[in-house]
């Protein structure tokens, strides 16, 4: 089973920062990675598919990046509205397993 | 508009069974995977497994200890999740997802219904 580690599990940050959250396959994944964004009380939505394809309609200072089995969702200039909780899911193999989670705190 | 709506809260006892359900719309809902996710009180989220409505063709994921059963029926566009004998672990929203693709695909969830909450409680 593939598993997927993400780094950190929280962190702090201030409107306006950049904000880089890390994601790690115990196997190579290709570019089969997805990023969603949760809020409190609300269904996961998706971010980015394919590791680096921008969902439609999400705002272009969400960016991801990596293959293989490295990974990264950056957000630059964070918004009051990011902050919530995020998580990847490799989709290469049909267990479709996610990260543990990096909640964004406002600082 | 492509969705997915779930069935409603549930409250139940250790040891009742329930199925809940996901109805899809706006697509073909033969052609896509569902997937079943859970998130239990404050935690991450936990793949359970997928199914093709097409064929019912059924995967569950290795590390999810259930047990469920996830069934589907093409015919009204539903998924569904069951269990037979509830226990208090159970407790945690069930989701469902869209796979983005059909077949042999390596596609991820685009597509999420609301959540149904699951209280299993004496």
């Amino acid at each position: 089973d593939i598993q997927m580690t993400q780094s950190p599990s929280s962190l702090s940050a201030s409107v306006g920062d950049r904000v880089t959250i890390t994601c790690r396959a115990s196997q190579t994944i290709s570019i089969f990675l997805s990023w969603f964004q949760q809020k409190p009380g609300k269904a996961p939505n998706l971010l980015i598919y394919a590791a680096s394809s921008l969902e439609s309609g999400v705002p272009s200072r969400f960016s991801g990046s990596g293959s293989g089995t490295d990974f990264t969702l950056t957000i630059s200039n964070l918004q009051p509205e990011d902050f919530a909780t995020y998580y990847c899911q490799q989709s290469y193999s049909s267990s479709l397993t996610f990260g543990g989670g990096t909640r964004v705190e406002i600082k | 508009e492509v969705q997915l709506v779930q069935s409603g809260a549930e409250v139940k006892k250790p040891g009742e069974s329930l199925k809940i359900s996901c109805k899809g719309s706006g697509y073909r809902f033969s052609s896509y995977w569902i997937g079943w996710v859970r998130q239990m009180p404050g935690k991450g989220l936990e793949s359970i497994g997928i199914i093709y409505p097409y064929d019912s063709d059924t995967r569950y994921s290795p590390s999810f200890q259930g047990p469920v059963t996830i069934s589907a029926d093409k015919s009204i566009s539903t998924a569904y999740l069951q269990w037979s004998s509830l226990k208090a672990s159970d407790t945690a929203i069930y989701y469902c997802a869209r796979r983005d693709c059909g077949g042999d695909c390596r596609g991820g969830f685009d597509i999420w219904g609301q959540g149904t909450m699951v209280t299993v409680s004496s």
